[in-house]
């Protein structure tokens, strides 16, 4: 069974950093593209950022670029995605899910609070 | 970016009713790269349509997806109890960036 599982996420004062995971088990990460996205409480999906198997290719959306990282780690079979600068708008739920162009596989999300 | 724009906002319509979704993007979807996704409470978007059309792997046929170029319908024949949620569109014709729908919320009249 293919199981994506975010942790990391937490309460932040805005303009600190949170790393978030995204292990996978029954699923090889490294066949894959991976993405994250988000979800403020309440309103709709938002891509966060891209990442091709090899990590040769990232993308990011406008609202992140400059403070997120996306990375992986195919022998750890584990995706990770470094927040810093962290705004009161970047207040969400987070998912990872993998990326055929649609999405198949997501997980079930951790929250990230940034508040003072 | 394309944009896509979901329509209705919300639907209410009783179970065993049939619901028409539209999702109209701002330029043509290369190829028919769009998909729709299902969303309950506290769950994990759930891929519903791939292609525009195709269906996802267990997806009931009750679900089916049509359209090309600029506009796209998600039909969902007879409202099952399940089938109550919030529906997205999602362009992947062209990254960056990936674009969604703002979605519709399909609720019980």
């Amino acid at each position: 069974e293919v199981q994506l599982v975010e942790s990391g996420g937490g309460l932040v004062q805005p303009g600190g950093s949170l790393r978030l995971s995204c292990a996978a088990s029954g699923f090889t990460l490294s066949r894959y593209s991976m993405i994250w996205v988000r979800q403020p409480p309440g309103k709709g999906l938002e891509w966060v950022s891209y990442i091709f198997t090899s990590s040769s290719t990232t993308y990011y959306a406008d609202s992140v670029k400059g403070r997120f990282t996306i990375s992986r780690d195919n022998a750890k079979n584990s995706l990770y995605l470094q927040m810093n600068s962290l705004r009161e708008e970047d207040t969400a739920v987070y998912y990872c899910a993998e990326y055929s162009g649609f999405s198949h596989f997501w997980g079930q999300g951790t929250l990230v609070t940034v508040s003072s | 970016e394309i944009v896509l724009t979901q329509s209705p906002g919300t639907l209410s319509l009783s179970p065993g009713e049939g619901a028409t979704l539209s999702c109209r993007a701002s330029q043509s979807v290369s190829s028919s790269y769009l998909a729709w996704y299902q969303q309950k409470p506290g769950q994990a978007p759930r891929l519903l349509i791939y292609g525009a059309s195709s269906r996802a792997t267990g997806i009931p046929d009750r679900f089916s997806g049509s359209g090309s170029g600029t506009d796209f319908t998600l039909t969902i024949s007879r409202l099952e109890p399940e089938d109550f949620a919030v529906y997205y569109c999602q362009q992947y014709g062209r990254l960056p960036p990936l674009t969604f729908g703002g979605g519709t919320k399909v609720e019980i009249k």
